[in-house]
Parts: C-alpha cells; structure tokens; sequence
C-alpha cells in the first residue's frame, strides 16, 4: 500500500537554529499538509498546500515556517529559528482530491526536540 | 469553531470485550470523520473513514458509525485483542471540502486491553 515517507525520524536541534522537515507523499496525490502533536496534546494543523503555493495556514504557521516541494516529489517544512516551543511531533500528509473520498494519508512523523 | 471531543480519555478492558469509543463534534456540517489509531510515538494509521452522507463503515472487527444531526460517531471494536491497544483520534473535515480544508481532531482515546 503506498505511503507517505518523513524523515528524519527524529531530530534534536539547537534553540535558535533551523530545521528542514522532509516528506515524500504518495505520488498521484496533489493536496499536501502539515500537522503537529505537542506531547499530550491534540493533533493540530500547520499548513496546506496545493499546485505549488500555500492553500491555507493556520495561526501557528508564523514567518518562522515555510514550505516547498523543490523537486516534484519532496515537500519540506523549514522552521527558520527554533523555539524551545516547537518541540514536537510533526505529521506529513496527503490526499488524492478533493473529492477526498479516500481521506488523508499521514506519515509517520518526526519527533523534533528543540533544546 | 470546530470542536471534537473524545470521552473518557483512558479506557482499560479485559481481553475479549467488545467496546465502543465515542466522539463528537460541535458543527454537524461535516464533509467526513476519519478515525486514526496511534501507537505511542508513532504516526497516524487510518481505520476507517465516513463520509457525511454515510451511516456507518465496517473493517474487519472495527465499525464505525456516523450520526451527523447529533454530532455523534462511534467506532465498535469487537472481541478486542492486547494488540488493539493505542489511541484512538477521530477528526473531521468541515463540510466545504476545498483545497484548504483541515482536519480537526479530538484528543484521542488511549485503550489499554488486558490479557
């Protein structure tokens, strides 16, 4: 069954330095997403992206995020300069269409630590 | 807003009982609910999915059921194993389902299934 692939699987950073989280999503999809789970709490969205440019971002999705799908294949999320805040898990996920008969299909994750 | 909430947030049963696990949400005009089991650290794997016009989804040992007007699904797990154990999150998608529209998810049900 295909997936959608995230790595690294875990990540400790520096506060202050950047990261670069990288997804590859299911190839025939075309609706891409951020989400992220704060230990404990809720699984909340990031950021959607559709034919190359940002769909709809939430509250959380400051000048600190960004987001590119460089090559066709990778979509990446870059936090600019880490708080200790960030310290999450991070899901990448993706859908077929909008019809969204098939629902969302998430990855595994990354764990970031921000220390 | 959308708000989906998940009680009790714990549940331990012996091996062998059937259980159901509840959720619901605030705004019954949904597109679809997505129920998602989640192993400790891990990413999120889909079980079942509902559309909004849909009563009910059976997998396996697992159903889930939909009832939009109360702003009410369940997912019924049969003759539940120590393997079931996880958390279990639903999340629904508003009901216009564009490019941008996101998930929200409740907190999750942590199940614990004794042998």
């Amino acid at each position: 069954e295909p997936e959608v692939t995230q790595t690294p699987s875990h990540q400790v950073t520096q506060m202050g330095q950047e990261v670069i989280l990288r997804c590859v999503p299911i190839s025939n999809h075309l609706y891409f997403y951020w989400y992220r789970q704060i230990l404990g709490q809720k699984v909340e969205f990031l950021v959607s992206f559709y034919n190359n440019e940002i769909s709809e971002k939430s509250e959380i999705f400051d000048d600190q995020f960004s987001v590119e799908r460089p090559d066709g294949s990778n979509f990446t999320l870059k936090i600019r300069s880490t708080k200790l805040e960030d310290s999450a898990m991070y899901f990448c996920a993706s859908s077929e269409s909008v019809s969204l008969i098939y629902g969302y299909t998430f990855g595994s994750g990354t764990r970031l630590t921000v220390v | 807003k959308q708000e989906v909430t998940q009680i009790p947030a714990a549940l331990s049963v012996p091996e062998g009982e059937n259980l159901v696990l509840n959720c619901s949400f605030t705004d019954s005009a949904i597109y679809n609910l997505q129920w998602f089991r989640q192993d400790p650290g891990k990413g999120l794997t889909s079980l079942l999915l509902i559309q909004s016009s849909q009563r009910e989804q059976t997998s396996g040992r697992l159903n889930a059921s939909l009832d939009k007007s109360s702003g009410r699904s369940t997912l019924y797990i049969a003759a539940s194993q120590p393997g079931d154990s996880a958390t279990y999150l639903c999340a629904v998608r508003p009901g216009w389902a564009g490019a941008n529209s996101k998930l929200t998810f409740g907190k999750g049900i942590t199940l614990s299934v004794r042998p």
